[in-house]
């Protein structure tokens, strides 16, 4: 099962890109990268996915290295509506291998 | 909103009683979810339903015991619980359970507190 680490902490300021990096080294190739992001007292809230190419949507930019080790999800400018605890899943679709860790919590600060 | 909606939001229940969470989704997906959600912890995945059959059981207790009568609603039934389980249960659907297919839609949630 792949196995992700994540900085447990990132500040960033408002209207400033926030990069948030993720390492899953063990990765297999048939796992898709997802992001999701968890504000404080709802569900988790869907972001952007990808497999190997680097994905944007309206949401954020998705940047997965070359050999899939690392990504790096990009909000280029936060608000403070995006302080959220985030969180990076590699998902194969096989349930069993989703695993949920603590995740980056990222305070925006005026 | 996003669609899926679980009530109640706010549970108190003692260790002997029997209480059922409810979840629906609106989304005409395939998959539904529960997870568990500790204080501090990790979401743990509880169970996996896809076309109403149950996919997953990641060892959760007897106590726990899920039904999904159709696509669109997923139950818990709670008996006999203890104070350990006293956390946030979440409900997601999602159209399928690929992994290309897997974005996964949450509901607020229910605070379960067990005394």
């Amino acid at each position: 099962d792949a196995k992700t680490t994540q900085p447990p902490s990132m500040d960033c300021a408002e209207g400033r890109a926030a990069n948030l990096p993720c390492n899953h080294s063990t990765i297999s190739g048939n796992e898709y990268v997802y992001w999701y992001r968890q504000i404080h007292s709802q569900g988790p809230q869907y972001i952007i996915h990808g497999l190997k190419n680097n994905e944007t949507n309206e949401m954020a930019s998705l940047i997965i290295t070359e050999d899939r080790k690392s990504s790096t999800l990009i909000l280029p400018h936060a608000t403070l509506r995006d302080t959220a605890v985030y969180y990076c899943i590699p998902n194969a679709g096989n349930n069993r291998k989703l695993i949920w860790g603590l995740g980056t919590s990222l305070a925006v600060n005026p | 909103e996003t669609g899926v909606t679980q009530t109640p939001r706010h549970l108190v229940m003692g260790m002997t009683n029997k209480k059922s969470l409810k979840c629906e989704q609106h989304l005409g997906h395939n998959a539904m979810y529960w997870y568990k959600q500790s204080a501090k912890k990790p979401l743990e995945l509880m169970f996996v339903y896809n076309f109403k059959e149950q996919t997953e059981n990641n060892s959760v207790p007897s106590r726990f015991s899920p039904e999904c009568p159709n696509s669109s609603h997923l139950f818990l039934h709670l008996h006999t619980l203890q104070p350990e389980d006293s956390a946030l249960y979440l409900c997601a659907s999602s159209q399928d359970v690929l992994g290309a297919k897997n974005i996964q839609y949450f509901g607020a949630g229910t605070r379960l507190s067990v005394l």
